[in-house]
């Protein structure tokens, strides 16, 4: 496709249930972004790919949250034991390398746990 | 850790040029500013974004202070679909984007 996709588009889940999201970024981009957005809220970096090189992890809010790119393409989001406070949109975004290089993003996967 | 600071909220009127502050008084020589904005509901919409020269492109002009500590976004000719969080950001070594809380601008007829 033409854009960052992101599936799935919406999810509920049980608390203390994995979940995985995905995001499959535009074709040949290699700097790969994840945020969360809360209801009312501002963007929440998350986790930062870029490249080869190693992953920005710095916002991940805790060691239930991880995140991985395989093959410098596809990326999953995997938050396990989900807890009432993680319901939020997820958004993805991707961009090609270089600071002058616009990010793309995603319509976002809409996280609810019950 | 947003490095910039922008009012809260602001009101236009339609048809009326919308011209939206940021203060960046840290930036460091070799880091952009980007202007972002987000409709409600959809993803953050790239819209401009300069290091020191002032920009324009089909959706809006850039002005950057001399002293790059200040920048405006002008949209022109604001529509109510211009109704939107703007976020000004300042792209931190490592190339990671990190929104602040954005201005809500309120086009109105």
């Amino acid at each position: 496709g033409a854009g960052v996709s992101q599936s799935p588009s919406n999810k509920v889940t049980e608390k203390g249930k994995d979940v995985e999201l995905r995001c499959d970024p535009i074709s040949g981009h290699t700097a790969l972004y994840w945020y969360r957005q809360s209801l009312g809220q501002g963007l929440e970096f998350l986790i930062y790919f870029q490249g080869n090189s190693a992953p920005d992890k710095s916002g991940l809010p805790s060691d239930r949250f991880s995140a991985e790119r395989t093959g410098g393409s596809v990326s999953t989001l995997t938050i396990q034991r989900t807890q009432q406070e993680d319901s939020a949109v997820y958004l993805c975004a991707s961009s090609l390398e270089g600071l002058e290089a616009e990010a793309f993003f995603g319509q976002g996967t809409r996280l609810t746990v019950v | 850790d947003a490095k910039t600071t922008q009012p809260p909220s602001m009101d236009c009127a339609e048809g009326r040029a919308a011209n939206l502050p940021c203060n960046h008084s840290t930036i460091s020589g070799n880091e952009y500013v980007y202007w972002y904005r987000q409709i409600h509901s959809q993803g953050p919409q790239y819209i401009i974004h300069g290091l020191k020269n002032n920009e324009t492109n089909e959706m809006a002009s850039l002005i950057i202070t001399e002293d790059r500590k200040s920048s405006t976004l002008i949209l022109p000719h604001a529509t109510l679909r211009d109704t939107a969080v703007y976020y000004c950001i300042v792209r931190e070594y490592g190339n990671k984007l990190v929104f602040g809380a954005g201005t809500i601008l309120r086009v109105k007829s």
